[in-house]
């Protein structure tokens, strides 16, 4: 079955780095656009940052542009996020996503169980 | 960036009752809306894609409708399992937004 499992969360200091996994499996990993989308504590999601099949096209939210920075490697089937000058206000659970597209714009598809980020001293 | 405003922001109701969700807009997204359903704990669920296409293996007790910039999702009879946090996201352009949510509760 389809499936993707995030794993690389855990607590770091603010100014420190993280490097998020997801691992993907039960469909080919290179046909799809992949997502990366957080949610603070009781609040809402965010979406943070895409990345097209080959890399080629990739986008982010404004509030991590220039310190996280997304990637896959298609032969591994993973996707990744690299996180560096962590904030306080980064402190999520992340969550990785399929980008399901037809014929243009797509929806997400399914979800990882996501990894927790925390950054506090 | 394109905002995205859901009403009401929480709702109590009752199973069996039907309930309506709205999502709208700050410019035309055409049907590009998908519409996410979160249970505590755990990650989103996707029910409703492209504006009113319902996601396979979802109880047709869910749909979507609208297109520009209103949009709602019904949830015809609500049943216990029904009761989450709803969320609608554009797609149209990046960033890809979503709402702040709905979220629902039993009366």
């Amino acid at each position: 079955q389809v499936q993707l499992v995030e794993s690389g969360g855990g607590l770091v200091k603010p100014g420190g780095s993280l490097r998020l996994s997801c691992a993907a499996s039960g469909f080919t990993f290179s046909d799809y656009y992949m997502n990366w989308i957080r949610q603070a504590p009781g609040k809402g999601l965010e979406w943070v940052s895409y990345i097209s099949k080959s890399s080629s096209y990739i986008e982010y939210a404004d509030s991590v542009k220039g310190r996280f920075t997304i990637s896959r490697d298609n032969a591994k089937k993973t996707l990744f996020l690299q996180m560096n000058s962590l904030r306080a206000e980064d402190t999520a659970v992340y969550y990785c996503a399929r980008d399901v597209k037809v014929a243009g714009p797509g929806w997400l598809d399914p979800w990882g169980q996501g990894t927790l980020v925390t950054v506090s001293t | 960036d394109i905002q995205m405003t859901q009403s009401p922001s929480s709702l109590s109701a009752s199973v069996g009752d039907r309930v309506t969700i709205t999502c709208r807009a700050s410019q035309s997204i055409s049907s590009f809306l998908n519409w996410y359903q979160q249970k505590p704990g755990k990650a989103p669920k996707l029910l409703i894609y492209a504006a009113s296409s319902l996601q396979s293996g979802v109880t047709s007790r869910f749909s979507g409708s609208g297109s520009g910039t209103d949009f709602t999702l019904t949830i015809s009879s609500l049943q216990p399992e029904d009761f989450a946090t709803y969320y609608c996201q554009q797609s149209y352009s990046a960033p890809h937004t979503f709402g702040q949510g709905t979220r629902l509760d039993i009366k």
